[in-house]
């Protein structure tokens, strides 16, 4: 079965310095994968996604995400954090399209705050 | 960017009241969701939608229902609340030729009392 793995429940940065997020997965093939932010209040809004091709991704808001086959990861990263990126961030995977196989798995989340 | 809405936003109700979640979304998605979502904890899938007239139930058990007698609408209700139902319910909707790509609405928080 899939899984998703965000290994840090919540991190402080301060405003200006450089940021990753964590995400590990667990599923046999490449899967498809996604980050999404949800603002206190609010929906989950897509920032990524990647299903195959350039490892590397760019987002909305000035977010990339590397896919790593090697070590199960797709880490989210922003070179200089504003303080309106304080959210939470939801690293999520799916087996594919099509049927059952699009539904999304989701990690716990990752709590951004941002310093001054 | 698809458009989803949810109502109410907040609810605070008894236990044993009935309670409908609406959730309508404009632009035409074949597929809809459900998912339920406790503080500080992933999303849970818990009702899909292929269509009109089609309904799965997902990864965590519920006692809710819902039904899809129209496209654009996929509404979630809970026959006899209970304060374990207290939670935010998300839905989402996603377009047939790329059904992984799933779009939310801002969510409905339950308080049952």
């Amino acid at each position: 079965a899939q899984s998703v793995t965000q290994p840090d429940i919540h991190i402080t940065v301060s405003e200006g310095a450089s940021l990753e997020l964590r995400c590990n997965y667990s599923y046999g093939a490449t899967p498809y994968l996604f980050w999404y932010v949800q603002s206190p209040g609010q929906g989950l809004q897509l920032l990524l996604k990647y299903f195959s091709g350039d490892t590397l991704v760019q987002g909305i808001k000035g977010f990339e995400a590397e896919f790593k086959r090697s070590q199960s990861s797709f880490n989210l990263r922003k070179p200089s954090v504003h303080w309106s990126d304080a959210a939470e961030y939801f690293c999520a995977v799916a087996a594919g399209y099509g049927g059952s196989q699009g539904n999304l798995i989701f990690g716990k989340g990752t709590k951004l705050s941002v310093k001054p | 960017e698809a458009d989803i809405y949810q109502t109410p936003r907040y609810l605070v109700i008894g236990t044993g009241k009935k309670i409908t979640l609406e959730c309508s979304q404009t632009m035409g998605h074949d597929k809809m969701y459900w998912y339920q979502q406790d503080p500080g904890m992933e999303l849970h899938l818990i009702h899909y939608s292929y269509g009109v007239n089609s309904t799965e139930k997902g990864d965590l058990s519920s006692e809710s229902t819902v039904s899809r007698i129209r496209t654009e609408h996929f509404p979630l209700t809970l026959e006899s609340a209970r304060p374990s139902h207290t939670s935010q319910y998300l839905c989402a909707s996603s377009p047939r030729d790329r059904e992984e790509t799933q779009y939310f609405g801002p969510g409905t928080r339950l308080l049952v009392l």
